[in-house]
């Protein structure tokens, strides 16, 4: 079946620093990818998506590439801010699999 | 639009009691899912619903959960009777439609469930 393996946390960091957290995925086909963001306390947010291969998502100032060729989609922001701490997942849904397939998710902390 | 609604927010009870999670979807979506997450097991997909009817339930952790959806607007997900393995966050997530790899799964708030 769909897996999703990401970066295990906490990922602690000072303000203004580089961010990524390294996803990769398992599935048939070429499944859609997502990261969500969830903020102490409150559901799941879809942060940003690609749907096939070399697509970039973005939103917030964070990217991320679905890279094919390494079954990639890590998670980068070039600088980061107290406001971005939170629990990270990394998510693939493909059509064999129907649902979508998180991973663990990364605890991330900034410092200011 | 109000987004996805979950009630109650928090929940303590006591083993063997009946609890009942409810929650509404957002408007005009036909996909409704049930989650729990753990720190021991993350997020796991209990149910999904589509257009009302059950379409996936292998992950309903076993006989004591069910879950229904009377109409497009309401869902609820039953434990009877519950243990404490059972406590954890709750979330239910709809969408616009199921079986695309576009769609955007929409999370409420969650229920944190605490059994004693």
């Amino acid at each position: 079946g769909d897996s999703v393996t990401q970066m295990e946390g906490p990922v602690t960091l000072s303000e203004e620093a580089f961010l990524t957290i390294n996803c990769t995925y398992t599935a048939t086909g070429y499944p859609s990818l997502f990261w969500y963001v969830q903020y102490p306390g409150e559901g799941l947010q879809l942060l940003l998506k690609a749907t096939k291969a070399d697509d970039k998502g973005s939103n917030k100032g964070f990217e991320a590439t679905y890279r094919k060729e390494t079954t990639s989609f890590h998670l980068e922001k070039g600088s980061v801010q107290v406001s971005d701490s939170a629990v990270y997942f990394c998510a693939s849904y493909s059509g064999s699999a129907r649902q979508l397939t998180f991973g663990s998710g990364t605890q991330l902390t900034v410092l200011p | 639009d109000a987004g996805v609604i979950q009630s109650p927010r928090h929940e303590v009870t006591e083993m063997g009691q009946e609890v009942t999670l409810r929650c509404k979807p957002i408007s005009g979506h036909n996909s409704l899912f049930w989650y729990r997450q753990t720190m021991m097991r993350g997020l796991e997909l209990l149910i999904y619903f589509n257009n009302n009817v059950p379409i996936d339930d292998s992950g309903m952790p076993e006989d004591r959960f069910s879950a229904k959806m009377p109409n497009a607007s309401f869902s609820t997900l039953k434990i009877q009777p519950s243990e404490p393995r059972d406590s954890a966050v709750y979330f239910c997530a709809s969408s616009l439609t199921s079986g695309s790899s576009t769609d955007t799964q929409y999370f409420g708030p969650g229920t944190r469930l605490t059994v004693l």
